[in-house]
């Protein structure tokens, strides 16, 4: 069936560093992505998102990238802070879904000061 | 301003019984969207409702599984007869429109002994 997944599940990185958190997708009718950060005890936190027909698109501190090719999905964050220490998830929506969201299983992201 | 408001946080339930959780949407949106969260694991959609109606309700596990929404405005998840496996975080979402950014809950932890 389709899914959304991530190659890993942990990511420890240093304060100051750089962090990429990957995701696959199935679906090569989805249309719109995002990622969300969860932080313990609280429900996920828009970051940032990308349309199919975008290959990037940048916010502050944050960088997401889409390849369709080979339906891969990555998020980058510059200077990781320990403020960013959560789990990320990213999530697919098809576009004659409404706006049900199909999310990745999360990768939890670890900062060392 | 508020956000998106559930309750109770915390469910301690016995095998059998039936709990409601309700969801109290961001004023003004029209969409309104729960998903389970097990353990460990990502976001599984339940159902979205956009005004009362529910046009996507496929990610109900069972027929144990029922939602309603007043108003357009609160919505009440009920799960008849708990079980183990019903045991998660339990989040609501609302968007102003279905396409529209959704956001989140802190969610309501549900613990079936």
């Amino acid at each position: 069936g389709e899914s959304v997944g991530l190659h890993l599940p942990t990511l420890s990185v240093q304060e100051g560093d750089n962090s990429i958190i990957n995701c696959a997708y199935s679906n090569s009718a989805s249309d719109y992505f995002i990622w969300y950060k969860q932080e313990s005890g609280k429900g996920p936190q828009f970051i940032i998102d990308i349309r199919s027909n975008m290959d990037k698109r940048q916010g502050q501190r944050v960088t997401v990238l889409l390849n369709k090719t080979v339906k891969h999905l990555s998020l980058q964050i510059a200077a990781t802070q320990p403020g960013d220490s959560a789990v990320y998830f990213c999530a697919e929506r098809h576009g004659n879904q409404g706006g049900k969201l199909i999310f990745g299983q999360g990768t939890e992201l670890s900062v060392k000061p | 301003g508020a956000g998106v408001s559930q309750s109770p946080s915390n469910k301690v339930t016995e095998k059998g019984k039936d709990v409601e959780l309700r969801c109290d949407p961001i004023s003004g949106h029209t969409a309104l969207y729960w998903y389970r969260q097990r353990l460990g694991q990502g976001l599984e959609f339940l159902i979205y409702f956009q005004g009362n109606s529910a046009p996507d309700k496929s990610g109900l596990p069972s027929d144990r599984f029922s939602a309603e929404r007043t108003g357009e405005s609160v919505s009440t998840l009920t799960i008849q007869r708990t079980q183990q496996e019903d045991s998660a975080v339990y989040l609501c979402a609302s968007s102003f429109w279905s396409y529209n950014e959704q956001f989140f809950g802190p969610g309501t932890r549900l613990t079936v002994l």
